[in-house]
């Protein structure tokens, strides 16, 4: 079935450090790929996604590429701030049965110290 | 446009009861879907509804079940509430269930069951 990886956590960066979180992916078809963010207490926003291979996705300096050779979607952001610090899930949207649902990475605690 | 609400937000509840939790999508959206989220297995899909129908379930027992109001508004329930059971529900709406689409998440039920 399909699944998703993520570099385990707690990462944490001083701040203005560059940002990267590993996701790779196991899928059949051409699923679409996103990150989505947690803060403590809250529901999950959408951080970025992808819909195709090589396609960008891009949200306040965070960025990610869609990679079908590597079946890779790394988060990265070249300086992070203090108010970065939350959960990062790295999440893939594929067709089952009648229609779709997420499958998620377990996700990357980002600690962003000054 | 108003984001997903859930309801209620916090719930207490002891073994053996059931409860049932609310989701109103954001206005528009036909697909619901239905996620737990706690540390052990991290976020797991439960089922999603499309038009008043169920069209995907995921792989949990029978006490989870969930409907759909021709308004969209979604409800899950459970029955026979067991410890495993608390849990953070979230969830997701989006306008028909593409898989390209962005799945918008409401802030969540927390669920502690004693």
């Amino acid at each position: 079935g399909d699944s998703v990886t993520q570099m385990e956590g707690p990462v944490t960066l001083s701040e203005e450090a560059f940002l990267t979180i590993n996701c790779t992916y196991t899928a059949t078809g051409y699923p679409s790929l996103f990150w989505y963010v947690q803060y403590p207490g809250e529901g999950l926003q959408l951080l970025l996604k992808a819909t195709k291979a090589d396609d960008k996705g891009s949200n306040k300096g965070f960025e990610a590429t869609y990679r079908k050779e590597t079946t890779s979607f790394h988060l990265e952001k070249g300086s992070v701030q203090v108010s970065d610090s939350a959960v990062y899930f790295c999440a893939l949207s594929s067709l089952t049965g009648g229609g779709n649902k997420l499958t998620f990475g377990t996700g990357t605690q980002l600690k962003v110290e000054l | 446009k108003a984001g997903v609400t859930q309801t209620p937000r916090y719930l207490i509840k002891t073994r053996g009861q059931q409860v049932t939790l609310s989701c109103s999508p954001i206005s528009g959206h036909r697909s619901v879907s239905w996620y737990q989220q706690t540390p052990g297995q991290g976020l797991q899909f439960l089922f999603e509804y499309f038009s008043e129908t169920q069209r995907n379930k995921g792989n949990f027992p029978g006490r989870f079940s969930g409907r759909q109001f021709s308004n969209s508004r979604s409800e899950m329930n459970v029955s026979t509430l067991e410890l495993g059971d608390s849990a953070l529900y979230l969830c997701a709406s989006r306008p028909t269930g593409g898989s390209q689409e962005t799945q918008y998440f409401g802030p969540g039920t927390r669920l502690l069951v004693l």
